[in-house]
């Protein structure tokens, strides 16, 4: 029972490096999302996606991209990397339109020298 | 947009007693969603309790209670018997009950329990 899966957990980058985090769901869920959380902020969404090949801008989307290219594979790309980007990202899924929950990932800890 | 504030960033309650965390939002939704989410130290978001904006009744899940106020937009949680398990950062969130769902969470509430 995988549920929602962050690869990776740990990464530190300098400044300017690229990298991606990839988030895998096995429960065929529609909805995908991109979170970061940073102290005293709570959980921001950076961009998300409803569906296969669908992806859109949340509230703080900046410095990112994102793709969708399968069902239960949600990408996050950081391509220059910025020390502002240091935080922990979350990657979330659920059933399109249902009032079920919301699965999280166990979060991704980025820091960026 | 919706916006979800929690007021106190740290609370802390003796072993065995209540405690209630406050959580405001704003919206101009009539039907709607909010939940607690707890993470404790392992970071893992754990939902708590949910809320269907539609149901005047209060969620409970065992010793987790809701006091719902749609005309004062108030959503705040109650844990009785408060157990060491229960330390943990608490994160009240709305969501749309249409569109793509999106949550929206207030800034979280760190709980500390006292032996």
């Amino acid at each position: 029972n995988a549920g929602v899966t962050q690869t990776p957990k740990f990464r530190v980058l300098k400044t300017g490096q690229s990298m991606t985090l990839l988030c895998a769901q096995d429960m065929n869920h529609e909805y995908m999302y991109w979170y970061r959380q940073d102290p005293g902020m709570g959980l921001r969404l950076i961009h998300y996606s409803v569906g296969e090949g669908t992806t859109a801008k949340g509230e703080v989307p900046d410095g990112y991209n994102v793709s969708r290219l399968k069902k239960q594979n949600f990408l996050l790309g950081l391509e220059s990397a910025a020390p502002s980007q240091t935080s922990v990202y979350f990657c979330a899924s659920k059933k399109g339109g249902s009032t079920g929950e919301l699965f999280f990932g166990e979060g991704s800890r980025l820091t960026v020298l | 947009a919706q916006t979800v504030t929690q007021s106190q960033p740290e609370m802390s309650v003796q072993e065995a007693e209540t405690v209630t965390l406050s959580c405001t939002y704003d919206t101009s939704e009539s039907d709607y969603y909010l939940f607690w989410y707890k993470q404790p130290p392992s970071r893992q978001m754990i939902l708590v309790i949910r809320q269907e904006a539609y149901k005047q009744q209060n969620a409970t899940e065992n010793r987790f209670s809701v006091n719902f106020q749609k005309a004062a937009k108030s959503f705040s949680l109650k844990i009785s018997d408060s157990q060491l398990g229960d330390a943990a950062m608490y994160f009240c969130a709305y969501s749309p009950v249409q569109g793509a769902q999106k949550l929206v969470f207030g800034q979280g509430t760190r709980l500390t329990i006292n032996p």
